[in-house]
């Protein structure tokens, strides 16, 4: 089966750091992603990893370490519109192993 | 990029009703394509996934003969919830894989309420 675990609710000040942690359970593993939702809309790519380390893409970064079953989304100079829920994705191997399991969502607030 | 247009993006629709959603692959051949059902304040569910040419394969739990899907070409894909009721009230999404690269490409979504 597939459990993937992430914090329901974040809050950070404009301007700071802020990571958001996902942990997961699955039967396989080929690839685990990461997607920013706004309220009522559908979800953005963030990132993609698949081997261990860090991936860096200008405010954003993503970690993985498949031996802990670990990830993280690690944003950075944080912005207003980055109030949004963060959602935590892993890609399965064998039969259906193009399927994605979502976590429930980081809902993150930025305050000023 | 690859883009996926899912049309109603709101639809009200009375208890005991049909009601259709397509996406539509815009710039690609969309093989697969996955539907969710995402419920307030919880995570994307994945309901089907469907092959076009083929049948569906749903996921446990899942009615097939309530939630009619139909892929029957590489660029359009439909959800039919059949006999609707208020507990079908729900943000359903489609996504496609996008053959060559390791991503996916998401609509819009559709917010169905059944009254």
């Amino acid at each position: 089966g597939q459990n993937i675990d992430q914090p329901t609710e974040m809050t950070a000040t404009e301007g700071a750091i802020v990571q958001i942690n996902c942990t997961y359970q699955t039967s396989g593993f080929n690839g685990l992603f990461w997607y920013q939702q706004h309220a009522g809309e559908a979800p953005t790519f963030l990132s993609y990893n698949v081997l261990d380390g860090l991936e860096e893409k200008g405010r954003f970064s993503s970690f993985l370490s498949r031996s802990k079953g670990y990830s993280y989304l690690l944003l950075k100079e944080l912005q207003m519109k980055d109030s949004a829920s963060y959602l935590c994705a892993v890609r399965g191997l064998g039969a259906g192993s193009y399927q994605l399991t979502f976590g429930k969502g980081t809902k993150l607030s930025v305050i000023p | 990029g690859a883009v996926v247009s899912q049309h109603p993006s709101r639809v009200i629709c009375k208890s005991g009703t049909s009601v259709k959603i397509e996406c539509r692959s815009l710039d690609f051949q969309a093989t697969t394509m996955f539907w969710y059902r995402q419920f307030p304040k919880q995570s994307l569910m994945l309901m089907a996934t469907s092959n076009e040419g083929s049948k569906a394969t749903y996921e446990q739990g899942v009615e097939k003969d309530k939630f009619l899907i139909n892929h029957a070409s590489l660029t359009l894909s439909t959800l039919t919830v059949t006999s609707a009721h208020p507990e079908d009230s729900s943000f359903y999404i489609c996504s496609a894989r996008v053959e060559g690269t390791y991503g996916y490409t998401f609509g819009s979504g559709t917010r169905l309420t059944v009254v």
